[in-house]
């Protein structure tokens, strides 16, 4: 079954540091699509970066970038240069092919509060 | 205006009335989907579809039913409401090619009374 675990409920970060979001999957899978979203207070769904199983590099989007390590079934999110902005909960999630249809699903979300 | 839009925002219902939350998208996309969200358990799928007349369980779909008889609706119906269904539902839709990304309504925030 595909699974999502992210492993950190909260992170506290000074404002331009980099911060790293743990995120972890389980899936037998070999075609699976890793991606993450943002939720500030406001609730909408922010898309942030995508990664493919079969990408060899790491995805980047501009502060954004995904350290994949595909043996460890690792997807972390990395934020460079933190701002005040990025407080918000923070969503990996994974989707595969499951029996001809795509499951999208979620991990339990990191809320991140960057400090002044 | 181009999007998927939910309706309604908010509502509050009671025990054992049935209810119906409405979604709606204009792009054509494929896959459809209806989460929960409730602190501690991030989102949480419901149900999903992955075209007109096609629907499959997701993790938690005990209690809801939902429909699709055209590409753009995917109303969710919550059959008998329960005070454990008191959540905040969001519905998003995406292609189909496995590389997209999906977008998501301004979510629905349920409260059973």
């Amino acid at each position: 079954a595909q699974k999502i675990t992210q492993t950190q409920p909260g992170m506290f970060v000074q404002e331009k540091e980099a911060v790293t979001l743990d995120c972890t999957y389980d899936t037998s899978d070999q075609s699976y699509g890793l991606f993450w979203y943002k939720q500030p207070s406001s609730g909408e769904m922010i898309f942030l970066i995508y990664q493919g199983s079969y990408d060899e590099q790491n995805a980047t989007e501009g502060r954004y970038s995904l350290n994949f390590q595909k043996a460890r079934k690792s997807a972390n999110l990395v934020i460079s240069a933190s701002q005040l902005g990025d407080s918000a909960m923070y969503f990996c999630a994974m989707r595969s092919l499951i029996q001809g249809a795509q499951k999208l699903v979620f991990g339990q979300g990191t809320r991140l509060t960057i400090n002044p | 205006d181009a999007g998927i839009t939910q309706s309604p925002r908010y509502k509050i219902t009671e025990t054992g009335r049935q209810v119906t939350l409405m979604c709606h998208q204009t792009w054509s996309h494929s896959y459809m989907f209806w989460y929960r969200q409730d602190l501690g358990h991030g989102l949480r799928l419901i149900y999903y579809s992955a075209a007109a007349d096609i629907t499959d369980k997701g993790e938690v779909p005990d209690g809801y039913v939902v429909s699709r008889s055209k590409t753009e609706n995917f109303p969710l119906t919550l059959e008998s409401a329960t005070r454990s269904q008191t959540s905040v539902y969001f519905c998003a839709s995406s292609e189909r090619q496995l590389n997209t990304e999906a977008f998501f309504g301004q979510g629905t925030r349920l409260t059973v009374v």
